[in-house]
């Protein structure tokens, strides 16, 4: 099955600092990424959806100025935590959908990124 | 608006006991149906979907049909083992767009 992977998959930075994690498609193109933030024993919650060369789509409640989100190629989308607290402090999941078929395009899910602010 | 309910967990059963994770959707239109697995310290794995009513979809000796008149999909296993220990997503991807909405999860622990 298709591939995509998380770069780094565990990050600890101080608090206001900012972090940069990396979502890759390694077998396919991804035309579509999303992006998931997955509290301590809780479900996923929907961050942003993200379609290559254009602007994330963000979910009700979730600042866009503090979670930058690019989409520059097919296969690479970055998720920037902007001077990140320790309430930023989740685990992040990147999925990847490809192959322009759109609805029922299954999506991928990468294996994470656990940030740790202090 | 969509959404996913799954039994609360934890789950705890013996090997070889036989498993069954409820799972209820309320969706509009026709969704496709998901279970993700979360191993410890992983991300998440699908395990199997369904994409219409009636369709069963399989894996690894798990199992989950897409029943419409009762609005579930829930998941079974005749015989688990410790190795099935993690924790099990329900989910839904609307027909309207690619979003899927997630179950709250059900913890699953085996004792050998």
């Amino acid at each position: 099955g298709a591939v995509v992977s998380q770069h780094p998959s565990r990050v600890i930075c101080k608090s206001g600092t900012s972090v940069k994690i990396e979502c890759r498609s390694l077998d396919f193109q991804a035309t579509t990424m999303f992006w998931y933030r997955q509290f301590p024993k809780q479900s996923l919650m929907l961050m942003a959806t993200s379609n290559e060369g254009s602007k994330a789509t963000y979910e009700q409640g979730v600042e866009k100025d503090k979670f930058l989100i690019n989409h520059a190629s097919l296969t690479l989308s970055t998720l920037t935590v902007t001077s990140a607290h320790p309430e930023d402090s989740s685990f992040y999941i990147c999925s990847a959908q490809g192959g322009g078929r759109g609805w029922g395009e299954t999506q991928y899910f990468g294996p994470g990124t656990r940030l740790l602010v202090l | 608006g969509d959404s996913v309910t799954q039994m609360e967990g934890p789950v705890t059963l013996s090997e070889e006991a036989f498993l069954t994770i409820n799972c209820t959707y309320t969706a509009t239109g026709y969704p496709s149906l998901f279970w993700y697995v979360q191993y410890p310290g992983e991300g998440l794995q699908l395990l199997l979907k369904a994409t219409k009513a009636d369709d069963k979809g399989s894996n690894k000796g798990f199992e989950a049909t897409y029943r419409k008149e009762t609005t579930s999909f829930h998941l079974e296993k005749g015989s688990v083992q410790v190795s099935d220990s993690a924790v099990y997503f329900c989910a839904l991807e609307s027909n309207r767009d690619d979003k899927i909405i997630f179950g709250k999860g059900t913890r699953l622990h085996i004792l050998p």
